[in-house]
Formats: C-alpha cells, structure tokens, sequence
C-alpha cells in the first residue's frame, strides 16, 4: 500500500497564477479530506469528498478554491488566482471509516510570490 | 457537536523526562479520540486511538493515552522523553454513530525536547 500520494511535494508560483494539487487517496477508501495547515490558523478542513461527491465544502476560504473529484482514485484543489496569503500546507487524506480515523498524505508546500 | 482543547501551544521536556500532553474533549455521544504526530516537514501520522476498548491505550515509540470519561481526558504520556520525540502533537474526535463525518482537531501541541 503507497498510501496516500501528493503531488507536487513543493510548488512556487507568482501571485496571480493557477495552481493544480493533485492527491490519490488509498484504495478503497470512500472519504477523501483536503486540509490546510498554515503557522497562524493551524489545520483547516476545507472540504471533504464521500464516494467522489463533495459533502462538505464550508472551509474553503473563497471563490478562488475550487476542488474535484473525477473519480475513485483522484482529486484535485485548485486555486484561480492564487495570492500570496494562500501560501501554506496543503494535506490530503483518506478514509474508509472516518470515525475512525484518517490516513494523510504528506503535503504540498505551496509558495505564491 | 465535538471539539477537542489541547491545554499548551508549546511544551518543553527535558531528555530522559516524562512527557505529558494534554487533551480534553467534548462530545454528545461515547468518543473515538486520536493522537497524531507530526515531525517537521512531513504529514500527520496516527500514533494511538481509542476506540471503545480498553481505556488505556498504547502506541507507537513508547507512548501511550488514557480515556477517562470522567474527566473528559485523553491525556498523552511517554515515561522518557527522545530527542526524536520533538515534533507536533494533535488530538483528535469522532462521533461514531453521532452524524458527524469524520474527525474534529485540537490546535496542537510542540513538543520541545531539552538536551
């Protein structure tokens, strides 16, 4: 089992610019959670997916998130136009059970200059 | 409705000392509650759950967590602290059967290790 696969690790962008995160949950699992980490507001959910359908969605912050779930195996969050206050880490993570607990993936590191 | 209170943004130990974090929580119906770690630049990893069973629960690299329901806690405990334990430590809860998807987190905790 990979787990749960970010990419890119690490993304620099100018203000202004799209910006794709991408993550393959593991599989099998319906729940797919898309979380925010930055040093002043700590971990936020932003959305939630249960069998590729969007749930919840009240977390992301503005017009500017958008987020997808074509299918089982893929997910993307997507910010048009990024600014630089979107700089933070974006996490990924999976579940078959929620309640009982989630497995992350290891983030993306996103920059906008 | 659920929701965790970490008790210290930061926490500061000395190697070889106990380690003691804490966790309350809030819950309409009996919890599911979580520790993570998070060890600098990287993602979040279980270290422990409770899940009904019995109430003190071990985890990974030594630690382990007590439920008590009276006290509303799920504090996190390592007899001797690591130098490898310095990271960011959150506690989790889930309402199994409650309605609510998924898990509520705490704000987090740094674990400073003193050498």
């Amino acid at each position: 089992d990979a787990g749960v696969i970010q990419s890119p690790r690490h993304e620099v962008t100018e203000m202004g610019q799209e910006v794709t995160l991408r993550c393959k949950p593991i599989s099998g699992h319906d729940y797919l959670f898309w979380y925010r980490q930055t040093m002043m507001r700590g971990l936020e959910l932003l959305i939630y997916f249960n069998n590729n359908v969007p749930i919840d969605d009240s977390g992301m912050p503005e017009d500017r998130f958008s987020a997808k779930m074509p299918n089982a195996s893929f997910s993307t969050l997507k910010i048009q136009p990024s600014e630089p206050r979107d700089s933070a880490v974006y996490f990924c993570a999976s579940s078959s059970q929620p309640a009982y607990g989630y497995t992350f993936g290891s983030g993306t590191r996103l920059t906008v200059v | 409705a659920q929701s965790v209170t970490q008790l210290g943004s930061h926490v500061s130990v000395s190697e070889g000392a106990l380690v003691l974090l804490r966790c309350n929580y809030s819950s309409s119906v009996p919890p599911y509650l979580f520790w993570y770690v998070q060890y600098p630049n990287q993602g979040l990893q279980l270290l422990l759950k409770y899940t009904s069973a019995a109430t003190l629960v071990k985890g990974i690299n030594g630690f382990e967590a007590e439920f008590k329901k009276s006290e509303t806690s799920f504090h996190l405990t390592k007899p001797s602290a690591h130098m490898s334990d310095a990271a960011e430590y959150f506690c989790a809860v889930s309402e199994p059967g409650g309605g609510a998807d998924g898990l509520t987190f705490g704000k987090g905790t740094h674990l400073i290790i003193q050498p």
